[in-house]
C-alpha cells in the first residue's frame, strides 16, 4: 500500500498568514494527489485535485504543488473560515486509495 | 445538484453485520466518469478508504478489510450498499459515501455525503 505522511500534524497561525502543509508518499505517485478540507462535524470538501488543479468554487488563496513523492498545500492570507483540518489523498493506486493522517490548522 | 446520503443503523452489536446504503441524486450510477466510494473516520482519527464501485460494476476493497466488505449497487434505485461483517468496537466510526469523479486518469472524491456515525457496542 502507498503510505501518505503529512507534516506538521498541527499548526497554529494567524489570520492573514501564509501557511504550507506538506504531504509525502512512500513511492512516486506522479501528480495523483488530492487535498481535502474538513471542519469539525462535517464531511471533507475537495480543494485540489491532480496535485495542482483548484476545484471549482474554491478560493484562489488555496494552491497545490508537487510531483513524485513530495507535495504541498499553500494557503495565502489565511481567513477565519480556513481554520480546519487538511488531508491529502493519493489516487495513483485506484485499487487501494490512502489518506494522510491530517493536519489541524488552529488559530494562534 | 449532486448529493449523496448515507442511511443505516447507528448502533450495532459486536459480531453483527452492518449494512449501509448510500442514496445518490444528481448523477447516474451508470455514468462512465462516476463511481461511488465508502470511507470511514473513527472519532478523532484519520480517514480510511474502504471500498469503491465503478459504473461498470468493478469493485475494489481495502486490503486490510477485504474479507469483511461487500459493495454493490442498484442503478435503478440510485443506491450503493456496503456491508461489513463481524463488527467490532474498533469499527466505531463515521461512515461516508462519496462520488468518485474521473477525468482522464485522475480521480477524486466529490462531493461527500454528510456521514453516519455508527457505534459498535453491546
Amino acid at each position: 500500500d502507498i503510505h501518505m505522511t503529512q507534516s506538521p500534524s498541527s499548526l497554529s497561525a494567524s489570520v492573514g498568514d501564509r501557511v504550507t502543509i506538506t504531504c509525502r508518499a512512500n513511492q512516486s505517485i506522479s501528480n495523483y494527489l488530492n487535498w481535502y478540507q474538513q471542519k469539525p462535524g462535517k464531511a471533507p470538501k475537495l480543494l485540489i485535485y491532480g496535485a495542482t488543479s483548484l476545484q471549482s468554487g474554491v478560493p484562489s488563496r488555496f494552491s497545490g504543488s508537487g510531483s513524485g513523492t513530495d507535495f504541498t498545500l499553500t494557503i495565502t492570507s489565511l481567513q477565519p473560515e480556513d481554520f480546519a483540518t487538511y488531508c491529502c489523498q493519493q489516487s495513483y493506486s485506484t485499487r487501494m486509495y490512502t489518506f494522510g493522517q491530517g493536519t489541524k490548522l488552529e488559530i494562534k | 445538484q449532486v448529493t449523496l446520503k448515507e442511511s443505516g443503523p447507528v448502533l450495532v452489536k459486536p459480531t453483527e453485520t452492518l449494512t449501509l446504503t448510500c442514496t445518490v441524486s444528481g448523477f447516474s450510477l451508470s455514468n462512465a466518469r462516476m463511481g461511488v466510494t465508502w470511507i470511514r473516520q473513527p472519532p478523532g482519527k484519520a480517514l480510511e478508504w474502504l471500498a469503491h464501485i465503478s459504473s461498470n460494476d468493478e469493485k475494489y476493497y481495502s486490503t486490510s478489510l477485504k474479507s469483511r466488505l461487500t459493495i454493490s449497487k442498484d442503478t435503478s434505485k440510485s443506491h450503493v450498499v456496503l456491508t461489513m461483517t463481524n463488527m467490532d468496537p474498533v469499527d466505531t466510526a463515521t461512515y461516508y459515501c462519496a462520488r468518485t469523479h474521473w477525468l482522464t486518469l485522475h480521480n477524486w472524491f466529490d462531493p461527500w455525503g454528510q456521514g453516519i456515525l455508527v457505534t459498535v457496542s453491546s
